[in-house]
């Protein structure tokens, strides 16, 4: 069975610039949920989407957002890039809300 | 605020010796803890979790975890490394409140000398 995927692994963007990042979870999974993981550190909780609503935000300011669509696969959109946003960003599934989280393996963004 | 202290940012050890990776956390209810490995450009994988009954927990890869609530403590430990184990290693706790959400330590990288 398919784990979950993320794309695009890797990415160059500069400020600015908008981003878009994609997570498919694993099969009959209903929860997505985005992680921020900065070089050197543990990652950080961006969002929790479960049957396509929000269901939880971590202190990320506005330019990020995210959505949930019917076959449950997520994105996450960062809009006005700044140089901080250079991470990897992980997506984790979870069958229900609360659970184990299987992880991808990540999308590195380096903004420039 | 729920936190998570990991005191050692690298540690190495030889093959096949013991190992012990600490972890502190700071919440106000029972916690569900975890441990997660995180090779090279990977993603994060569980090594073993507790949410409740035996203090002492075991997981995969021959990994275990105790579970000690007076000292806020979930210290990973292994009696005999392989170079294979070198990694990334994050504790984090789990919180539920509307939504699931992991609060992680900042991680301890581990070395194995041959």
């Amino acid at each position: 069975d398919a784990g979950v995927t993320q794309s695009p692994t890797h990415l160059i963007k500069t400020r600015g610039q908008q981003v878009t990042l994609r997570c498919s979870p694993i099969s009959g999974h209903k929860s997505v949920s985005w992680y921020q993981q900065v070089l050197g550190q543990g990652p950080q909780f961006i969002f929790q989407y479960y049957e396509k609503e929000e269901r939880g935000r971590g202190n990320f300011p506005d330019r990020f957002s995210a959505r949930q669509f019917p076959n449950y696969s997520s994105e996450l959109n960062v809009n006005a890039l700044l140089l901080g946003d250079s991470a990897l960003y992980l997506c984790a599934s979870s069958l229900e809300l609360t659970g184990e989280l299987f992880f991808g393996e990540g999308s590195r963004l380096t903004v420039l | 605020a729920q936190s998570v202290t990991q005191p050692d940012i690298h540690i190495t050890v030889s093959e096949g010796a013991s190992l012990e990776l600490r972890c502190n956390y700071s919440y106000g209810a029972t916690p569900y803890l975890f441990w997660y490995v995180q090779s090279p450009g990977q993603g994060l994988q569980l090594l073993l979790k507790y949410f409740s009954g035996d203090t002492l927990v075991q997981g995969i890869k021959g990994f275990e975890a105790e579970f000690k609530r007076s000292q806020s403590s979930f210290n990973l430990r292994k009696p005999s490394v392989h170079w294979s184990d070198a990694a990334e290693y994050f504790c984090a706790v789990g919180l539920i409140q509307g939504a699931q959400k992991l609060v992680f330590g900042q991680g301890t990288r581990l070395t194995i000398n041959p």
